[in-house]
């Protein structure tokens, strides 16, 4: 089966500071990776996506970036804010989306 | 919000039961994709329906079941409803089978 995992289930930043939250796939065959962000009691919201062509991508103070080689993916949010705080997943596509577990991003004030 | 919407909120039904779950996937999306959140875990896949014919299915039994209408709504189906069950059941539209799926709020399923 796939393998879709995060390397820390929780995370705990200061408000202002910038957030780096990683996933590890084991799939050499997906070629198109998802990050979400779910708030309690709602549904996945889309982030950024990045295509196994590219090895960067930014968008709205967040930025993606994929090795392939070691099978990497992280997201980056800069200067992050209390809204921010939520359950981030990484999903990678090859046949279908496998989903990480998660994690937890907690935003001090 | 994303535009794709999911009936009801919430549910609560026995074992044994049969469930239909509703969702109304975004316009000009043609894919819909159905997953299973249990309590602090990610989304499991358990099939996707492009232009109403099933395309993919994860590791889930035949009692999971769903259906893809002309207008790209969709309905899962779950037969002789098991505990385990209960979970989150969340629905994505997306404008093609490998494309950027939008979710739904979801559906909270619970099963005594």
């Amino acid at each position: 089966g796939e393998s879709v995992g995060l390397h820390l289930p929780t995370l705990s930043v200061q408000e202002g500071d910038n957030s780096i939250i990683n996933c590890a796939y084991s799939n050499s065959a997906s070629d198109y990776f998802i990050w979400y962000k779910q708030e309690s009691g709602k549904g996945p919201q889309f982030i950024i996506d990045i295509r196994s062509n590219m090895d960067k991508r930014q968008g709205q103070r967040v930025t993606v970036l994929l090795n392939k080689t070691v099978k990497h993916l992280s997201l980056q949010i800069a200067a992050t804010q209390p809204g921010d705080s939520a359950v981030y997943f990484c999903a990678e596509n090859s046949d279908q989306f496998y989903f990480g577990t998660g994690t937890s991003l907690t935003v001090i004030p | 919000e994303t535009g794709v919407t999911q009936s009801p909120t919430h549910l609560i039904k026995t074992r044994g039961q049969q469930v239909t779950l509703r969702c109304s996937s975004q316009s000009g999306h043609n894919t819909v994709s159905w997953y299973q959140q249990a309590l602090g875990q990610g989304p499991q896949f358990i099939f996707q329906y492009y232009r109403e014919e099933e395309n993919g299915r994860g590791n889930f039994p035949p009692r999971f079941s769903g259906l893809q209408f002309p207008n790209y709504s969709s309905e899962l189906n779950v037969n002789a409803l098991e505990l385990d069950d209960s979970a989150l059941y969340l629905c994505a539209s997306s404008p093609g089978p490998k494309a950027e799926q939008f979710f739904g709020p979801g559906t909270r399923l619970t099963v005594l």
